[in-house]
């Protein structure tokens, strides 16, 4: 695609579901990285895939989170038992090699009850 | 660990103003430097990238600079129009992420 895709938009849970983000990078960038942004916060690094894998986990906020990329494409982003402090706004970016510019797409803003 | 802050917090000027927003980092060893906006409600645009081999990087109106030893970047907006207002963000690579600093919420005034 154009520019780097995100789905959901918007995604209203309740406390204790798993949820699934979905980044879909540019074609052909080898970079993605995941962000989030609670409100009146600011950016927080969470992990980054160069290919398939990722070098550091440890910017995951705790052992519920979890990512993985496959196919040196969509990556997806995994929230078990989710908790209210989880609600922020999701975002992805890709690169086409990790120390380049970076494409960020719309996020999902996630919402725990 | 490395921090980066952002002066000013918030500015407000009128348009047609040549302006500077200031990116400081306590930890020199950074592999590159890349400044985004983010308007309210959306994602960020990417502006400038500056590798640390790098001292500036210009784009249109845009110019921004970059001083490793001293831990600091800036970004020059030459003639601001109110479309420039956003939040505006530097952020660092430093080995395995990167850190974004507090930002700068811009207002230019038509």
């Amino acid at each position: 695609g154009a520019g780097v895709s995100q789905s959901p938009s918007n995604k209203v849970t309740e406390k204790g579901k798993d949820v699934e983000l979905r980044c879909d990078p540019i074609s052909g960038h080898t970079a993605l990285y995941w962000y989030r942004q609670s409100l009146g916060q600011g950016l927080e690094f969470l992990i980054y895939f160069q290919g398939n894998s990722a070098p550091d986990k440890s910017g995951l906020p705790s052992d519920r989170f979890s990512a993985e990329r496959t196919g040196g494409s969509v990556s997806t982003l995994t929230i078990q038992r989710t908790q209210q402090e989880d609600s922020a706004v999701y975002l992805c970016a890709s690169s086409l090699l990790v120390f380049n510019e970076q494409f960020f797409g719309p996020g999902t803003r996630l919402t725990v009850l | 660990k490395q921090e980066v802050t952002q002066i000013p917090a918030a500015l407000s000027v009128p348009e047609g103003e040549n302006l500077v927003l200031n990116c400081s980092f306590t930890d020199s060893a950074i592999y590159n430097l890349q400044w985004f906006r983010q308007d309210p409600g959306k994602g960020l645009t990417s502006l400038l990238l500056i590798q640390s081999s790098q001292r500036e990087q210009t784009s249109g109106r845009l110019n921004a600079s970059l001083d490793k030893s001293s831990g600091r970047s800036t970004l020059y907006i030459a003639a601001s129009q109110p479309g420039d207002s956003a939040t505006y963000l530097c952020a660092v690579w430093r080995t395995y992420k990167y850190i974004f600093g507090t930002g700068t919420r811009l207002k230019v005034l038509a």
